[in-house]
């Protein structure tokens, strides 16, 4: 069964709306969590690490107060796209760690935001 | 973290031997190579992970050469729902595990 649950699946909204996704662990705690970023047809673009406690860690060219992120627990991590605009519209994937000592990721489902 | 290159697309047909080869010329000692699978509108899932040699689960076989500057992913006998994109990566188990992947391989099954 799912191991990292997302939340909405998918949501559209209006251009200059802001937009709130979840990722969970379920079953066990993760400290770190990431967030990516899919368009259509292209491969996982790393967007942040989400930090239990701390502030997150942006990639280079990612707005860090576009792309507001919050790992207020050790179960859960928001993403919440500010002022969103129709280039935002995007597939977007979060994933935590196995645990310590394991390399495997589980990723959640993704959630699709459409941004008219 | 090691790059790596995979051919963008591949074809087979049902019950074939599938096999994708990803090439990590600047694989570091510790780094291990790992696997995932991504259907259209879903995260991806993870398949297989090596370090050297060969590792098989249910559901496919990683070969790892000496030098390890290479992989090859191998899944036996395909069938039409195995039509995904394969994503190799290679990374630090004990690092921050961040993943950056690549273009993947875009495998389509035909009956």
């Amino acid at each position: 069964g799912a191991v990292v649950s997302q939340h909405p699946s998918r949501v559209i909204c209006k251009s200059g709306t802001s937009v709130k996704i979840e990722c969970r662990s379920l079953d066990f705690q993760a400290t770190t969590m990431f967030w990516y970023r899919q368009f259509p047809k292209q491969s996982l673009m790393l967007m942040a690490t989400s930090n239990e406690g701390s502030k997150a860690t942006y990639e280079q060219g990612v707005e860090k107060d576009k792309f507001l992120i919050n790992h207020a627990s050790l179960t859960l991590s928001t993403l919440t796209v500010t002022s969103a605009h129709p280039e935002d519209s995007s597939f977007y994937i979060c994933s935590a760690p196995r645990g310590q000592g394991h390399h495997e990721q589980y990723f959640g489902p993704g959630t699709r935001l459409t941004v008219t | 973290l090691a790059k790596t290159t995979q051919p963008i697309s591949m074809d087979s047909y049902e019950g074939q031997e599938v096999n994708i080869t990803c090439s990590h010329n600047n694989i570091a000692t510790n780094d291990y190579i790992t696997w995932y699978q991504q259907f259209p509108s879903q995260g991806p899932r993870f398949i297989i992970q090596g370090y050297k040699t060969k590792v098989t689960n249910e559901v496919a076989s990683l070969f790892i050469p000496a030098d390890r500057k290479s992989s090859t992913l191998s899944l036996p006998r395909v069938s039409l729902s195995d039509t995904a994109v394969y994503y190799c990566l290679v990374g630090d188990k004990d690092s921050s595990y961040k993943l950056i992947f690549g273009s993947g391989t875009r495998l389509l099954v035909r009956p």
